[in-house]
């Protein structure tokens, strides 16, 4: 089983649409989860932490859910430049590293 | 600002010749990570390293070696390329214990023909 699985989508929508995401990790030690975002080709840049409480940044909204063991990012308002594979990441076993999700990728059209 | 630098940017090896990859961060990060990238397979950490002059293998450090001699700077090598490893490749570094957030480097393109 991977550590941190998504459903890959293709998810598409319309512009001003809302649209969720959730993944799921295995490693229930882990102690640190974040979101990020990856454009065709580029490296993955950090969208946001996501905090036991749950946290906002913008249109932006990701939720950890500790006892089912997942994640989810909320994106409201959804603008063209939000095309982009969206990765989910939870801390390692070790604790030094971290495991990366394979990605759900958003297609939002005009 | 440059944060985490990549070099080279693609190159083009022959089955069997040997390549450096260089990573290098002005961020005084204590870790230091190499990830491959391959189409379905997201990110797979090769090795990284916890401080100057320690490495640690990652899920698919076959193949490769590393070393971090200077706290800036992380090395990936190959020894003897194999087409398996055509990929893209990503630096990335941190601050905190690994549990903290990571920033990655632009990438650098392999093909090994």
């Amino acid at each position: 089983r991977k550590e941190v699985e998504q459903d890959p989508g293709p998810f598409n929508v319309p512009e001003g649409a809302t649209v969720a995401f959730n993944c799921t990790y295995s490693n229930s030690a882990s102690q640190s989860f974040f979101w990020y975002r990856q454009d065709c080709r580029k490296e993955p840049k950090l969208l946001m932490s996501v905090y036991s409480s749950g946290n906002e940044d913008g249109r932006f909204t990701a939720q950890l859910n500790r006892a089912s063991q997942y994640i989810s990012l909320l994106i409201r308002d959804s603008k063209l430049s939000d095309s982009a594979t969206y990765l989910c990441v939870a801390t390692r076993n070790s604790g030094y590293a971290l495991n990366f999700g394979k990605g759900t990728s958003l297609l939002v059209t005009p | 600002n440059a944060g985490v630098t990549q070099t080279p940017k693609f190159r083009v090896l022959k089955t069997g010749q040997s390549m450096t990859l260089l990573c290098a961060q002005d961020m005084n990060h204590e870790y230091m990570y190499w990830y491959r990238q391959d189409p379905g397979m997201g990110l797979r950490l090769i090795h990284y390293s916890v401080g100057e002059g320690t490495t640690a293998k990652g899920e698919v450090p076959d193949g490769y070696n590393v070393s971090r001699l200077k706290k800036q700077n992380f090395l990936l090598g190959l020894e003897s390329a194999a087409p398996s490893q055509t990929s893209v490749y990503f630096c990335a570094s941190s601050s905190d214990r690994g549990s903290g957030p990571q920033h990655f480097g632009d990438g650098t393109r392999l093909s090994i023909l």
